[in-house]
């Protein structure tokens, strides 16, 4: 058990949709990035943030967003959802501001139909 | 941006055979670790070793920084070594310090 909590495990909804994936990091992490799993493209990095404060944004689409509220837990959330944003979608924590050593979740799930 | 580059992409082994991954990036990095994502798709930490050499009961690694590349060594190899093995490397590019990871090896270990 990395010490990562992500909700829901799964998640199947329509194209169109908006849906809300959210991360616990571990108990004194303050930095929470969130990861895209497709079958043909790997691990993306899609944003980080720490302590609150967005430090980094990698290939994070437009109708993706995300957050971390004082209480260090983070969102992200989907909107207008296509067939193509099913994938795994992982948070990850470390206790530093640049990358360090990373704490995956188990992973949410999706599946657009 | 930095290309980081995993070999064999494919490997198939005999339960107790022995093996060793490999991970080459093209640019200097801040970190480099190992994770293995088993069948069910958890991302599990091996090893965080930015230089050096680990080793955690059968596994091994060694990186050498200044040549820009990892080797992750699997001893006497059992099935539930299965699964993909990530080497993920830190650097800062546009937008900040970022984790870039590598397509992975997909190890299948036969019983």
């Amino acid at each position: 058990d990395s010490g990562v909590t992500q909700t829901p495990k799964h998640l199947i909804t329509a194209t169109g949709q908006r849906v809300t994936l959210r991360c616990s990091p571990r108990s004194g992490d303050l930095s929470v990035y969130w990861y895209q799993q497709s079958l043909d493209q790997g691990l993306q990095f899609l944003i980080q943030y720490y302590n609150g404060e967005e430090r980094a944004k990698g290939n994070i689409l437009e109708r993706f967003s995300a957050q971390q509220f004082p209480d260090l837990h983070s969102e992200l959330n989907l909107s207008s959802l296509e067939l193509g944003d099913s994938a795994l979608y992982f948070c990850a924590s470390s206790t530093r501001t640049t990358t360090g050593e990373l704490f995956f979740g188990e992973g949410s799930r999706l599946t657009v139909l | 941006g930095i290309q980081v580059e995993q070999s064999p992409p494919d490997l198939i082994l005999q339960e107790g055979a022995n093996s060793t991954l490999r991970c080459n990036f093209s640019d200097s990095v801040n970190n480099l670790q190992w994770f293995h994502q088993n069948p069910w798709g958890q991302l599990i930490n091996l090893f965080y070793i930015p230089s050096g050499t680990k080793q955690n009961g059968r596994l091994s690694a060694t990186t050498v920084a200044t040549e820009r590349y990892s080797l992750l060594y699997i001893s006497s190899s059992q099935t539930t070594d299965s699964g993909v093995y990530f080497c993920a490397v830190e650097r800062v590019d546009t937008g900040g310090f970022k984790t870039i990871f590598g397509a992975g090896t997909r190890l299948f270990v036969k019983a």
